[in-house]
């Protein structure tokens, strides 16, 4: 089946740095990827759309210049939390749709902790 | 209208019996309905869809009901196990378009052993 890899699992940054979180569909093309942020014992809120080799499509509230997503191939989009601060701390969750299948394959989450 | 309402909040069960996990919806151009799992730290697992177009699906020990005039469906887990403990969301979306998930809030499931 439909295997979706983010990596890294967890990550500790210091507030004001950066940090990069890839999401790969392993066998398969992805044209629309999915960011999620979670916070502990709530359910998954949609940040952005993520379509390949154009701009993402941000959820009202997320600011784009914070949470930066780039799709540049049929495979891979990451996100990048810019300046990040305490209150970033979260898990994210990237998902991907395999052709024109609906179920999403969803990643297996990355643990941001901003100290 | 775009929300997706799911019931009970959290869940304890006795080995071997039955779970049941509702959820109710309003939009009605919603067509797939997908039900995840997810054990602390990871990403959700798809357990199992339906479309509209059937009242019920069944996989192994789990089964969707799907009721279209009342807008609700429900996920029934028959003969729950320790291992089932975890968080279930339900979900709805369009079958057109960015086809963007609307998840319910979640139940948290507890089987004793």
């Amino acid at each position: 089946g439909a295997v979706v890899s983010q990596h890294p699992s967890r990550v500790i940054c210091k507030s004001g740095t950066s940090v990069k979180i890839e999401c790969r569909s392993l066998d398969f093309q992805a044209t629309t990827m999915f960011w999620y942020r979670q916070f502990p014992k709530q359910s998954l809120m949609l940040m952005a759309t993520s379509n390949e080799g154009s701009k993402a499509t941000y959820e009202q509230g997320v600011e784009k210049d914070k949470f930066l997503i780039n799709h540049a191939s049929l495979t891979l989009s990451t996100l990048t939390v810019t300046s990040a601060h305490p209150e970033d701390s979260s898990f994210y969750i990237c998902s991907a749709r395999e052709g024109a299948w609906y179920g999403y394959t969803f990643g297996s989450g990355t643990r941001l902790t901003v100290v | 209208q775009q929300q997706v309402k799911q019931s009970p909040q959290s869940l304890i069960v006795q080995k071997g019996g039955i779970s049941i996990i509702n959820c109710a919806y309003e939009n009605t151009a919603f067509d797939y309905f997908p039900w995840y799992q997810q054990f602390p730290g990871k990403g959700p697992a798809l357990l199992i869809a339906i479309r509209p177009d059937v009242s019920e699906k069944k996989e192994g020990r789990f089964t969707i009901s799907f009721n279209k005039s009342a807008k609700q469906f429900s996920l029934h887990i028959m003969d729950s196990q320790p291992g089932d403990s975890a968080t279930y969301f339900c979900a709805a979306s369009t079958t057109s378009g960015t086809y963007k998930y609307i998840f319910g809030t979640g139940t948290r499931l507890k089987v004793l052993a």
